[in-house]
């Protein structure tokens, strides 16, 4: 079936340092991926997707590029702030498939 | 616009009450509609959705049920509610057939089962 594993988690970095949180799937077809991150107390609102491979993702500095080779969808962030402090979800969706699958989820807590 | 609406926001339930959480979208027509459950420690599960009124498709066979009254309702029940329902319930949205559709997701209900 159609699955995502992503880091365990928690992470805690210090601000401005560099963050990568890794993602792999497995998927029949070729599935679009996306990055969703919840705030605390809020509901998940999408950061960002890509849709074939070696397509990239970018919004608010964080990036992730659609590896078909090694079926991952690392996000990336060159300089972490304190607002990034949140739960960050890796997903797929496969074509004519209404579902999302998300990984488990990974804390990540920046600290000033 | 297109928003969703969730509610309650939080919940206290003794074992054994009845459970009724609804959601509602506005500003779109026949939406995909979605409950998730995040446990605590744990990732994003798909329970129900929906791809119409009256057609519910069941991920996780449990003793949750949901219901599409209208198109733009979406209904998450229990006649009993267990301590293992306690959660994050995530109600969402979507167009299309989910090829590269983002969903979009309400502010949730935290449900405490005592």
């Amino acid at each position: 079936g159609n699955s995502v594993t992503q880091m365990e988690g928690p992470v805690t970095l210090s601000e401005e340092a560099f963050l990568t949180i890794n993602c792999t799937y497995t998927a029949t077809g070729y599935p679009s991926l996306f990055w969703y991150v919840q705030y605390p107390g809020e509901g998940l609102q999408l950061l960002l997707k890509a849709t074939k491979a070696d397509d990239k993702g970018s919004n608010k500095g964080f990036e992730a590029t659609y590896r078909k080779e090694t079926t991952s969808f690392h996000l990336e962030k060159g300089s972490v702030q304190v607002s990034d402090s949140a739960v960050y979800f890796c997903a797929l969706s496969i074509p004519n498939d209404y579902k999302l699958s998300f990984g488990a989820g990974t804390t990540v807590t920046v600290r000033a | 616009s297109q928003t969703i609406h969730q509610w309650p926001a939080t919940l206290v339930q003794p074992v054994g009450s009845p459970l009724s959480l609804e959601c509602t979208v506005e500003g779109t027509s026949n939406p995909n509609l979605y409950w998730y459950r995040q446990a605590a420690g744990r990732g994003l599960q798909l329970l129900f959705y929906s791809v119409g009124i009256g057609q519910i498709s069941s991920e996780v066979p449990q003793n949750l049920s949901a219901s599409r009254p209208q198109d733009r309702q979406f209904i998450l029940s229990s006649k009993k509610l267990l301590l293992s329902d306690s959660g994050f319930y995530l109600c969402a949205w979507s167009t299309g057939t989910g090829a590269g559709e983002k969903l979009f997701f309400g502010s949730g209900t935290q449900l405490s089962v005592l």
